[in-house]
């Protein structure tokens, strides 16, 4: 079946507009999750969905982070007044559920680019 | 906070030797422990999952071994092909969350 799919896969901005990002889980994955990967550093967790509820939003680094998530389905994750900081790789993951055994699927990832 | 160091931070062999990995954690009330690999400009490719209850996993060429007493996880690829040059990330699950570390850069020369 289809794995993780992200959208757009590159994305150039310029500093102070907004941007959204998708992703589409795997289907029937009831878990979404939300990681960042800047430049050098090591991957960081944002934000996971069960559902559509986002039980733990603490990895998100500012107000200006958002996301959503339709039902158990597609999720975006918008960035307001972007900064040249939020330049990293966006990847999105899904699971079956968030119990012990749950093994994460990643996507391709999306790279922000903000001049 | 779950964190998790990864050593060497790269590593260079010539094709057919094998390569150990290391990662260490340093809570070890983890669900399972997960190893990736992840080719320059792409995603995360998942290799092995280890459970908390397990001790080893085994795909291949590749064996993954836990030992969560100590905080530990080691990666084995036996006989190394220049297709295994990539960055390999190990990342701990607590909860719901991977914490990961900043990976391991694999090149193998022909």
């Amino acid at each position: 079946g289809a794995g993780v799919s992200q959208s757009p896969s590159n994305k150039v901005t310029e500093k102070g507009k907004d941007v959204e990002l998708r992703c589409d889980p795997i289907s029937g994955h009831t878990a979404l999750y939300w990681y960042r990967q800047r430049l050098g550093q090591g991957l960081e967790f944002l934000i996971y969905f069960q559902g559509n509820s986002a039980p733990d939003k603490s990895g998100l680094p500012s107000d200006r982070f958002s996301a959503e998530r339709t039902g158990e389905s597609v999720s975006t994750l918008t960035i307001q007044r972007t900064q040249q900081e939020d330049s990293a790789v966006y990847l999105c993951a899904s699971s079956l559920g968030t119990s012990t055994y749950n093994e994460q699927f990643f996507g391709p990832g999306t790279r922000l680019t903000v001049l | 906070k779950q964190e998790v160091t990864q050593i060497p931070a790269a590593l260079s062999v010539p094709e057919g030797e094998n390569l150990v990995l290391n990662c260490s954690f340093t809570d070890s009330a983890i669900y399972n422990l997960q190893w990736f690999r992840q080719d320059p400009g792409k995603g995360l490719t998942s290799l092995l999952l280890i459970q908390s209850s397990q001790r080893e996993q085994t795909s291949g060429r590749l064996n993954a071994s836990l030992d969560k007493s100590s905080g530990r996880s080691t990666l084995y690829i036996a006989a190394s092909q220049p297709g295994d040059s990539a960055t390999y990330l190990c990342a701990a699950h607590n909860d719901y969350k991977l914490s990961f570390g900043a990976g391991t850069t694999v090149t193998v020369r022909a």
